[in-house]
């Protein structure tokens, strides 16, 4: 079974700063079955990326995914106040069929 | 626009069982595998069950099979889960989502397009 492993766990950055969100899998996987999402309480998953580094339709392109093999990247280049949340990583697999990482905390500095 | 809306939480005893629903409109629901994902308090996403858009094939997480059992009916757009032997550790907001699949050349992509906004389970005594 292949275990996502996010860091940093929480990220305390201010409105307009960059953040870097890390995923790293525990072998490597197809970079075409790795998604992030946004979550916030009360809220439904927000699709995110899809296939490491494809924009969802609408997503600002403040928002960015990279990486390949055990390493990937989520990087919001100057973030917004709606940009504070929950943030996953996610992989198509076999057994079982997803995975997500624990999930990293973009939290207001 | 592709919506999905989770129904029938609520409270239940250890043991019982509990069924939830998910209703999808703006899609050709036979067309896509939809999952259950849940969130346990304070804790982060967690993949459940997934089925193919025939229902042919249902796939479970280790920590619910032999228990849950997921279904749909196409013909009224909508998903199931039969939750059964409910444990303390099943309490969390269960959402419902789109299973979305992508061939691009020789690429494949797979990802959760659409969710639901949850519906939340309690099992306690």
């Amino acid at each position: 079974e292949i275990v996502l492993t996010q860091s940093p766990g929480t990220l305390s950055l201010s409105p307009g700063e960059r953040a870097t969100l890390s995923c790293r899998a525990s072998e490597s996987i197809r970079s075409s079955y790795l998604a992030w999402y946004q979550h916030k309480p009360g809220q439904a998953p927000r699709l995110l990326i899809y296939g490491a580094s494809s924009r969802a339709t609408g997503l600002p392109d403040r928002f960015s995914g990279s990486g390949s093999g055990t390493d990937f990247t989520l990087t919001i280049s100057r973030l917004e106040p709606e940009d504070f949340a929950v943030y996953y990583c996610q992989q198509y697999g076999t057994s079982p069929r997803w995975t997500f990482g624990q999930g990293t905390k973009v939290e207001i500095k | 626009e592709v919506q999905l809306l989770e129904s029938g939480g609520g409270l239940e005893q250890p043991g019982r069982s509990l069924r939830l629903s998910c209703a999808a409109s703006g899609l050709s629901f036979s067309n896509y595998a939809m999952s259950w994902v849940r969130q346990a308090p304070g804790k982060g996403l967690e993949w459940v069950s997934g089925i193919s858009g025939s229902g042919g094939g249902t796939f479970y997480a280790d920590s619910v099979k032999g228990r849950f059992t997921i279904s749909r009916d196409n013909s009224r757009n909508t998903l199931s889960l039969q939750m059964n032997s409910l444990r303390g550790e099943d309490t969390a907001i269960y959402y419902c989502a789109k299973e979305a699949y992508r061939g691009v050349g020789p690429t494949d992509y797979y990802y959760m397009d659409v969710w639901g906004k949850g519906t939340t389970v309690t099992v306690s005594s």
